[in-house]
């Protein structure tokens, strides 16, 4: 069965730290990671990474895959109150038929 | 450009009773997919499906059934519904590339089984 396990389960921080998320997995016919952050609504997608693409950076945030040790990263920079959030991890398969597997992410708050 | 819309963002239903949620998506996706988030858990898949014509079943989807008869719809049912479906809901849809298959979400469907 298909695993992603992100940790911690909480975090909270105050305004200005840098905090790392931690996403590791184990699925067989790894294609793609990807982060995603969901506030009061839907997910919203941060990055991809792939085996052409391990490391991905979006202004303060950056994410890295390390395909060896079946984890990735993402990192958050001076953080900011808007970025309280809950951050999911997914790991995309190859099975025939592309499937999605999430973790349970990550609920971030900032404290001002 | 309106991505993915699902409708009815919210709804209370009674035990026993039958309803649709709603999606399309107007980015010309061939996948689409149904997940439920429930409180503190990550997203489980409920169907799927890699072009019209054609469903299959993800993680859980007993108590569920989709159809998709065109490219943009994708509408999910749930037959006799239960307590235990009371959850959040989002559908999705992806176009595939060579480097990957990037997941686009719905605003969510809030249903409450009473």
């Amino acid at each position: 069965e298909d695993k992603v396990v992100q940790s911690p389960l909480s975090l909270v921080v105050h305004e200005g730290d840098t905090v790392t998320l931690n996403c590791s997995y184990e699925v067989t016919n790894f294609r793609s990671l990807l982060w995603y952050k969901q506030e009061k609504k839907a997910p919203t997608f941060l990055f991809m990474l792939t085996s052409s693409g391990i490391e991905k950076k979006s202004g303060r945030l950056s994410s890295i895959l390390d395909k060896k040790e079946l984890s990735s990263i993402l990192n958050i920079t001076a953080t900011q109150t808007g970025d309280s959030a809950i951050y999911l991890c997914a790991v995309e398969v190859i099975f025939g038929n592309e499937k999605l597997t999430f973790g349970t992410g990550t609920r971030l708050t900032i404290i001002p | 450009n309106a991505g993915v819309t699902q409708t009815p963002k919210f709804r209370i239903l009674k035990i026993g009773q039958s309803m649709t949620l709603q999606c399309t998506q107007d980015m010309n996706h061939n996948y689409m997919y149904w997940y439920r988030q429930d409180p503190g858990m990550g997203l489980k898949l409920i169907y799927y499906s890699v072009g019209a014509g054609i469903t299959d079943k993800g993680e859980v989807p007993n108590g569920y059934n989709v159809s998709r008869s065109t490219t943009e719809d994708f509408p999910l049912r749930l037959e006799l519904a239960a307590p235990s479906q009371t959850s959040v809901y989002f559908c999705a849809s992806s176009f595939l590339t060579d480097f990957g298959n990037t997941i686009y979400f719905g605003e969510g469907s809030w249903l409450t089984v009473v």
